[in-house]
């Protein structure tokens, strides 16, 4: 059971937007940034989005990431076969005292 | 850039001790700006982080609870690289291993450089 909370799958067509969201507690997402990483199959986790809705250098603009309270969203838009992957929130949690991720949600593009 | 690379082997006897080391390339174990974290993945658990080493004049280490009595990440500066070794291990503890580095921040912490992965069975 993990401590953040993601639905466990999503789809959309190409070209289609898509959000995945993620929910916390005050004790991470209510008081910390969100971070997300998308994993490709076989491959490490990829920083995607950080500090709720910072792109590192090289992620499209199709991507983007935002919050509210203990919840938080990541957006696709212009979806591409490509984005097909699974997407993980992450935040620290001020009672475990360290980082903890969601469960993950496979994106399928159909 | 920075890039990390796993070694160490892929199966381990049940209450045997796991090794992994991962050595750092186009950045230092010893940055003061950054932590050197190991995480692991498994269908049961989900991604899980395991600790981490940092540097800000002198080495900290933070560990998860849920395998603070057991584990251990150790810098080792003369070959730029750091290791993990977790104690005791049972199947619960099969799954695939991280490496990964940190950017600390006011808000948490990021992952922006992980190691290719190495899949730790525990089995007799």
């Amino acid at each position: 059971q993990s401590v953040l909370t993601q639905p466990p799958s999503a789809s959309g067509t190409p070209g289609q937007r898509v959000t995945i969201s993620c929910s916390g507690s005050s004790s991470n997402i209510g008081s910390r940034t969100v971070d997300w990483y998308q994993q490709l199959p076989g491959t490490a986790p990829k920083l995607l989005i950080y500090s709720n809705n910072q792109r590192p250098s090289g992620v499209p603009d199709r991507f983007s990431g935002s919050k509210s309270g203990t919840s938080a969203s990541l957006a696709i838009s212009g979806l591409q076969s490509e984005d097909e992957a699974d997407y993980y929130c992450a935040a620290w949690d001020d009672s475990v005292n360290g980082p903890v991720f969601g469960g993950g949600t496979k994106l399928t593009v159909l | 850039q920075v890039q990390l690379q796993q070694s160490g082997p892929g199966l381990v006897k049940p209450s045997q001790t796991l090794s992994l080391t991962c050595a750092i390339s186009g950045d230092s174990v010893s940055s003061n700006s950054v932590a050197w974290n190991w995480i692991r993945q498994s269908p049961s658990r989900g991604l899980e982080w395991l600790g981490r080493t940092y540097y800000r004049a002198r080495w900290f280490k933070d560990y998860a609870l849920s395998v603070k009595s057991r584990i251990s990440i150790n810098p080792d500066t003369s070959k730029n690289q750091f290791s993990l070794q977790l104690n005791s291990v049972t199947p619960e503890d099969t799954a695939v291993y991280y490496c990964a580095r940190g950017i600390i921040s006011v808000g948490g912490i990021r992952f922006d450089n992980w190691g290719q992965g190495t899949l730790v069975t525990v089995s007799s």
